[in-house]
């Protein structure tokens, strides 16, 4: 089934500790996002990337790195885990960058900093 | 800076009409999406304005105003399983989207 593939759905992780959170989309789209959701507000980016071999900051990068090695993927990288970094974790797709261009999100991974 | 503004709860009943409103302010305007989040779930795509007026798609309609900052999401005759996050993202001028924090949905038979 086509779309947009997050792992792992969950994680409790102790603080400090380095995490990857890995997305996966074969829709052969160019544009990828990561966001995080918390209770009361409403996604936040945290990096995006317009195409395959760049990647760029969002409004609140610090913390988490990226990188796009090729088109399907793009992981994102908690270097040393923060309890603030508890939240839900959603990757995006999207065809392009321009306008009407809809964003495919995964299902989402839910991440507990101890 | 940006900003959206949408209620952070609503109650309807099953098969009635309900109107979700939203206000916003961004650098720059490319559109506006409306997404749905049923409880759990990722977001969900149900529409896209980028002119003034009502984009109808089946039990759903949506409305810009640019001019007013102004959008709404209709939904009529609703189902229990309308019960979800309705998200209001307007896109700035870097294209990037600026997301509401949503507002909820309960229907009650």
């Amino acid at each position: 089934i086509a779309g947009i593939t997050q792992a792992p759905t969950s994680q409790i992780l102790a603080a400090g500790r380095r995490m990857t959170l890995r997305c996966t989309q074969d829709m052969r789209h160019n544009a990828m996002y990561w966001y995080r959701q918390d209770l009361g507000l409403g996604l936040r980016l945290i990096h995006y990337s317009n195409t395959a071999g760049t990647t760029g900051k969002g409004e609140v990068p610090d913390g988490y790195s990226v990188s796009r090695a090729n088109t399907d993927d793009f992981p994102l990288t908690l270097a040393s885990a923060v309890p603030s970094q508890t939240s839900v974790y959603f990757c995006a797709s999207s065809e392009g960058t321009g306008v009407e261009t809809e964003a495919f999100f995964g299902q989402g991974t839910r991440l507990t900093v101890v | 800076g940006q900003n959206i503004d949408q209620p952070t709860e609503m109650t309807a009943t099953e098969g009635a009409i309900v109107q979700i409103n939203c206000t916003y302010q961004t650098s720059g305007f490319n559109g506006l999406f409306w997404y749905q989040q049923h409880a759990g779930e990722a977001p969900t795509f149900l529409s896209y304005n980028v002119l003034d007026g009502l984009e109808e798609k089946g039990r759903f309609s949506s409305f810009l105003s640019r001019s007013k900052g102004y959008s709404y999401l209709l939904l009529k005759e609703l189902q229990m399983k309308d019960s979800a996050s309705y998200l209001c993202a307007p896109m700035d001028s870097n294209y990037q989207l600026i997301w509401g924090a949503g507002t909820k949905l309960i229907i009650k038979p």
